[in-house]
């Protein structure tokens, strides 16, 4: 079956650090790719996709290529603020799987330092 | 944009009691609802797919007269948990499938209920 593996946290970084969350996918199909963003208390905010193989998604300062070769979507950027501190999601959605369904990653705690 | 609301955000019950929690899409329709649960600095676990009009179809383990789901409209689903137990505690937390802005369809998320249940 589909599975999503993102490395464990929590990241422990200083404002301004450069930031990069792994993220491995299986599929058996061609599926779409994002990473979703949880604040405290709060439910997952979408932070970007990607669709097919060697798309970028951006947003935010936060970037993700979908490299089919080696089957990741890792979430980068340059210099990271303290209100970045939160939980990422990478996840997947299998356009095979009817409905859609998401498959999450076990999330990776991010804490930013001033 | 989409906005997906749940009520309510928090619930404290007793043990043995009921609890109801509302999903709605605010802006679009949604012929499909999920409903996850998730315990503490843990991920997302899919608990239910719920189609409007159509019996909800349950993730395995998911105790279905326990987690009783409703999708009486296109921008409503309720989950009610029944006879809740304090190992019931936790973050509920729903999406809603559509297409807000006429293009692919995407899951859009609710702000989650957290249960805790004494």
């Amino acid at each position: 079956g589909d599975s999503v593996t993102q490395m464990e946290g929590p990241v422990t970084l200083s404002e301004e650090a450069c930031l990069t969350i792994n993220c491995t996918y299986t599929a058996t199909g061609y599926p779409s790719l994002f990473w979703y963003v949880q604040y405290p208390g709060e439910g997952l905010q979408l932070l970007l996709k990607a669709t097919k193989a060697d798309d970028k998604g951006s947003n935010k300062g936060f970037e993700a290529t979908y490299r089919k070769e080696t089957t990741s979507f890792h979430l980068e950027k340059g210099s990271v603020q303290v209100s970045d501190s939160a939980v990422y999601f990478c996840a997947l959605s299998d356009r095979n799987n009817a409905g859609n369904m998401l498959t999450f990653g076990g999330g990776t705690r991010l804490m930013v330092k001033p | 944009g989409a906005v997906v609301s749940q009520h309510p955000s928090r619930v404290i019950c007793k043990s043995g009691t009921s609890v109801k929690i509302e999903c709605r899409s605010l802006d679009f329709q949604a012929t499909t609802m999920f409903w996850y649960r998730q315990f503490p600095k843990q991920s997302l676990m899919l608990m239910a797919t719920s189609n409007e009009g159509s019996k909800a179809t349950y993730e395995q383990g998911v105790e279905k007269d326990k987690f009783l789901i409703n999708h009486a409209s296109l921008t409503l689903s309720t989950l009610t948990v029944t006879s809740a137990h304090p190992e019931d505690s936790s973050f509920y937390i729903c999406s809603a499938r559509g297409r807000p802005s006429g293009g692919a369809a995407e899951q859009y998320f609710g702000p989650g209920t957290r249960l805790t249940v004494t």
